[in-house]
Parts: C-alpha cells; structure tokens; sequence
C-alpha cells in the first residue's frame, strides 16, 4: 500500500507570495492532519480534515487554511508568505480522527525569500 | 493543556550500547503516548504507541517504552543500539477523539562506531 504522498517536495517562494500544498493519504485512510515543523517551534499542529470538514485548528494566523476534497487529498495554502513561514509541512493521515495512529508523508520544504 | 518535556536534546551512544531517551508529558486525562523517529530529509514514522493496557509496550526495531502515571513520564528503551538508529527522536501526546498531537521538541541521537 503507497503511502502519504506530499507535493510538491520542495519550494521557493517570495514575500507576499501564496503556495498550495498538496497531500494524498494512505489509501481508505480519511482523516488528513497537517503540521509545520521549524527548528525554533518545532513541530506545530495546524489542522485537521475530516469528511471534508475541519475538525480542528492550531494556533496559526488565518493566512494558513486548508480544505479536504471528497477522496480525502488535502491541500493546505498560505496567503501573503512570510519569511518565518519557511518551514517544513507534514501531512499525516489515519483511518478516521482519534484513533491516534498517524502516517506522516515525507514533507514539502517551503522556503520563503 | 497538553505539552510534551524530551529533556535531552542531544544523545551520544556507543554502537551496541543501550539507550534510554526521556519523555515527561503534562495531560488531565489519560493520554495517547507516541514516539516517533526522523530521519534527515525524511517524514516521521511511528515508533510505538500507547493508547491503555500493559504499560510495556514494543515497537518496531527492537524499541519499547514503558508509561509511568505516577512519574507521567513515556521513556523510550533500546537493549543495543546500531548506528542506522542515529536519527531524532519525538514523543508525542494526543488526546481521545482528534489527532491535535503535541510534539516534544526532540532527541537527536548520534551513534559512535
């Protein structure tokens, strides 16, 4: 069975620019989280999609969003980049919420200049 | 709140050496314990979780951690250590009903030949 798959794996962006980031997950596997991992934060829970629904938010400014599409990819965007943005996103799949067990892919590395 | 101590932030063992590498959470109700390991450039992969029962719980390559409530403390053990296990290591919190997981800030483990 293929794992979560993230894409791209890496990027460049300038200030003040947007990115989407795309996450599939393990197949039959419904619920996607995202997290952003830095050096100075470590790794910080963003949100996380059920059913197409956002079931819960990190304590991130609302220039992070996401949404989750009826075969459970993900995307996450972020709006007016800034450089502390730059950062490496993991998405993590499970079966359903709760159950606690999650898959991470192998991350996207944005960097913001 | 939910917060996760890895005391240790850098680790050096000996190939074949043991290893003990600390957790200490902080949770009101009975948490969901995890470890999960990183590789450079690469995602988590889970380690071992403990979600309720034996409080020894195994793990894949050889590892195992035991919860203590009394001490809230999630110490992950490897009998002998091989250098492929140089990587860092995180423990996480989750609660019941949503993958919202508090990471601790990490145990970078470096293995001497």
């Amino acid at each position: 069975k293929a794992g979560v798959t993230q894409t791209p794996r890496y990027l460049i962006k300038t200030r003040g620019q947007q990115v989407t980031l795309s996450c599939s997950p393990i197949s039959g596997h419904r619920s996607v989280s995202w997290y952003q991992q830095t050096p100075g934060q470590g790794l910080q829970f963003l949100f996380e999609y059920f059913s197409e629904t956002q079931r819960n938010k990190g304590n991130f400014p609302g220039r992070f969003s996401g949404r989750q599409f009826s075969n459970s990819r993900s995307e996450m965007n972020v709006s007016t980049l800034e450089l502390g943005d730059s950062a490496l996103y993991l998405c993590a799949s499970s079966l359903v919420p709760g159950l606690g067990e999650q898959y991470f892919g192998p991350g996207t590395r944005l960097t913001v200049t | 709140a939910q917060s996760v101590t890895q005391p240790d932030i850098h680790i050096t063992v000996s190939e074949g050496a043991s290893l003990e590498l600390r957790c200490n959470y902080s949770y009101g109700a009975t948490p969901y314990l995890f470890w999960y390991v990183q590789s450079p450039g690469q995602g988590l992969q889970l380690l071992l979780k403990y979600f309720s029962g034996d409080t020894l719980v195994q793990g894949i390559k050889g590892f195992e951690a035991e919860f203590k409530r009394s001490q809230s403390s999630f110490n992950l053990r490897k009998p002998s250590v091989h250098w492929s296990d140089a990587a860092e290591y995180f423990c996480a919190v989750g609660a019941k009903g949503n993958n919202d997981m508090r990471f601790g800030a990490g145990t970078r483990l470096t293995v001497k030949p």
